[in-house]
């Protein structure tokens, strides 16, 4: 089935800078790429999704390119502001049409001010 | 947008009682619905997919005959802990997919979550 792995475990940078958190899969077909951010003891919360059809989407200040040939995605954060530390997951949606999610293993990101 | 309750937020039980939550999707009906747990600084993981008139169907290394999911209706999943452990203490949490919300796109609602913990 499929695997999703996350990097790094932990992250911190200061405020201002940029935040770039990396993620592999397994299942050459996933096709839905979704990072959800969450905060302690929250339900998580989509930040930015991308398919399968796309290099590369952006959202403000916040991006997620997408290497289908490798299998891995990032997600990168710029001009990073406190509110932005919380637990960052990426996840792959292996089966088209199912819905099913498999998580990476999650990023505690710190801003520090 | 897309809502979903769990319900209760949060229980204490005992060792050996069963412990029943409850997952609703308020505005838009969901054939299927998904169950995750998390354990603390952990991922979520997925239980298993629970499916509206049918069996659920279970991850690899989920036990079916301890987390009994009934899906009695397309806008309530409920997932129930018998003989509850304290290894069964996590975050449980739940999701529904309110179909295609863009083109392509397979979005879920997440629940905000039941937290238990077994004493």
């Amino acid at each position: 089935g499929e695997n999703v792995e996350q990097h790094p475990s932990t992250l911190s940078v200061q405020e201002g800078d940029s935040a770039v958190i990396k993620c592999t899969y397994s299942d050459s077909a996933s096709n839905y790429f979704p990072w959800y951010k969450q905060e302690l003891g929250k339900r998580p919360q989509l930040i930015i999704d991308i398919r399968s059809n796309v290099g590369e989407k952006k959202d403000q200040r916040i991006a997620v390119t997408l290497n289908k040939t490798a299998k891995h995605f990032s997600l990168h954060i710029t001009e990073t502001q406190p509110e932005d530390s919380a637990v960052y997951f990426c996840a792959a949606s292996p089966t088209s049409g199912t819905y099913k999610y498999i998580f990476g293993t999650g990023t505690r990101l710190k801003v520090l001010a | 947008g897309a809502v979903v309750s769990q319900h209760p937020s949060w229980v204490i039980c005992k060792s050996g009682t069963s412990v029943k939550i409850e997952c609703r999707s308020l505005d838009f009906q969901a054939t299927t619905m998904f169950w995750y747990r998390q354990f603390p600084k952990q991922s979520l993981m997925l239980m298993a997919t629970s499916n509206e008139g049918s069996k659920a169907t279970y991850e690899q290394g989920v036990e079916k005959d301890k987390f009994l999911i009934n899906h009695a209706s397309l806008t309530l999943s409920t997932l129930t802990v018998t003989s509850a452990h304290p290894e069964d203490s996590s975050f449980y949490i739940c999701s529904a997919p309110p179909g295609l919300t863009r083109a392509g796109v397979y979005e879920q609602y997440f629940g905000p979550g039941t937290r238990l913990t077994v004493t």
